[in-house]
């Protein structure tokens, strides 16, 4: 079965410093790859996901991630944080070939300062 | 509606009451998933409804859980007798397709504290 680990639960960043919320999954078999954010008291919504080609993918709100599928990373990154960016991030894996379920991570709480 | 509706949005119980989620996906929406969100644990997968097919029951925690979908629509996650550690989040969410090729869309989730 695939698993997600996402070992920091909380980063902590000033405003307009980068960013790298990272992810590692495990899966014997190939895999679908997702990022979702949860701004406070909404509810999930996808930021980008990686099916296949270009292993550098790119999402809403300036975020990109990279799969890097020999050391099983999924690591998301943003050049430069905004206050607005203070939201947990979830990461999240599937088995490909369709009708698997997606199994997610246990969070990283994003805090940006001033 | 536009977007996945779960209601009620808070729900107080007492322990060893009987509870019902409901949750009403995206018309159209052939999948609909149930998760967990407890604080420290992330999203936990309970139960994955797809079509016609058999669900995916594999997370569902105890048999104090069930959930139906009637008519391939409107789902009901049912929690019996329950307990002080089925407090949490529990979040539906809907897609198109199976996960890995379509986006979840979630729900706001139903916050269920038992006393």
């Amino acid at each position: 079965a695939q698993s997600v680990t996402q070992l920091d639960s909380q980063v902590p960043v000033f405003e307009e410093a980068p960013v790298e919320l990272r992810c590692n999954y495990s899966s014997s078999v190939s895999v679908y790859l997702f990022w979702y954010v949860q701004y406070p008291n909404q509810g999930l919504q996808l930021l980008l996901k990686y099916l296949s080609g270009s292993t550098l993918v790119k999402g809403i709100n300036g975020f990109e991630a990279e799969f890097n599928k020999s050391q099983t990373s999924f690591h998301l990154r943003k050049p430069s944080v905004h206050i607005s960016d203070t939201a947990e991030y979830f990461c999240a894996v599937t088995l490909t070939g369709g009708g698997n379920k997606l199994t997610f991570g246990t969070g990283t709480q994003l805090k940006v300062e001033l | 509606g536009a977007g996945v509706s779960q209601s009620p949005s808070n729900k107080v119980t007492e322990k060893g009451k009987d509870v019902e989620l409901r949750c009403d996906p995206i018309s159209g929406h052939t999948a609909l998933y149930w998760y967990r969100q407890s604080l420290g644990q992330g999203l936990e997968f309970l139960i994955y409804f797809q079509g016609n097919s058999a669900p995916d029951k594999s997370g569902l925690p105890s048999d104090r859980f069930s959930a139906e979908r009637t008519g391939g629509s409107v789902s009901t996650l049912t929690i019996q007798r329950t307990q002080q550690e089925d407090s949490a989040v529990y979040l539906c969410a809907s897609s198109l397709v199976g996960s890995s090729t379509g986006e979840l869309f979630f729900g706001e989730g139903s916050r269920l504290t038992v006393l």
